[in-house]
């Protein structure tokens, strides 16, 4: 089975904390994700990333950053956190287009972050 | 981004009902096509993959029509337990687009 862990379930910040969210897959999938999920507006990808140290923006990348150094972990940064980064976070992962037919995504259990 | 659409609900059936979801999306170049089921407050979780032939698991139907650029998803002998948020997925190079989700309520 695949397994996708992130650091923590429940965070809770203060307005202008650096925030880091971290991902971690065990199954050797090259491509890895982050979304935000937010009452009414749906799964939005804030970031992907196809490859270690590779990244593209999503539709929101605005006050957030990521790192991939390692291919198992997906690192995303919120810089200066703000309360309107209040929100639940999940990370996703999947194999590369040319190793698989479906490229289904698999989440993590996702972490609920607020900031204050 | 291209959109992928699907209709909020809440669908309220009781317990036996068949339902059906449908989902559109406007990417005709999008390839590979899911339903994810999601819990209150849990990750969304995959529920099935949606071939061009159209597939079956146990209860649960999904079909693809590209023409028409829609997926569904049926669900026969609906259980209490399969009260959940569906969402749909579409897109290619690994790259999916999720609509937002049907809320489903199953009553006994």
């Amino acid at each position: 089975d695949v397994k996708v862990t992130q650091s923590s379930r429940y965070l809770v910040k203060r307005t202008g904390e650096k925030v880091f969210l971290e991902c971690v897959q065990d199954m050797d999938h090259e491509n890895m994700f982050w979304y935000r999920q937010d009452p009414g507006l749906g799964l939005r990808l804030i970031y992907f990333s196809y490859d270690v140290k590779m990244k593209e923006k999503g539709d929101i990348p605005e006050g957030y950053s990521v790192s991939r150094e390692k291919k198992e972990r997906f690192s995303l940064i919120l810089e200066s956190a703000s309360t309107n980064q209040t929100s639940m976070y999940l990370c996703a992962s999947s194999l590369a287009t040319d190793r698989a037919t479906y490229n289904e995504q698999f989440f993590g259990p996702g972490t609920r972050l607020t900031v204050l | 981004r291209k959109e992928v659409e699907q209709d909020p609900g809440p669908f309220n059936v009781p317990e036996g009902a068949t339902v059906a979801f449908n989902c559109t999306y406007s990417n005709s170049a999008s390839q590979s096509f899911f339903w994810y089921r999601q819990d209150c407050r849990k990750e969304p979780k995959l529920l099935m993959s949606v071939y061009s032939s159209g597939n079956e698991d146990g209860r649960f139907t999904a079909q693809l029509n590209r023409a028409s650029q829609y997926i569904s998803l049926l669900i026969r002998d609906s259980k209490l337990s399969d009260s959940a948020t569906y969402l749909c997925g579409g897109g290619s190079q690994g790259n999916l687009i999720f609509g937002k989700g049907t809320k489903l309520s199953v009553k006994p």
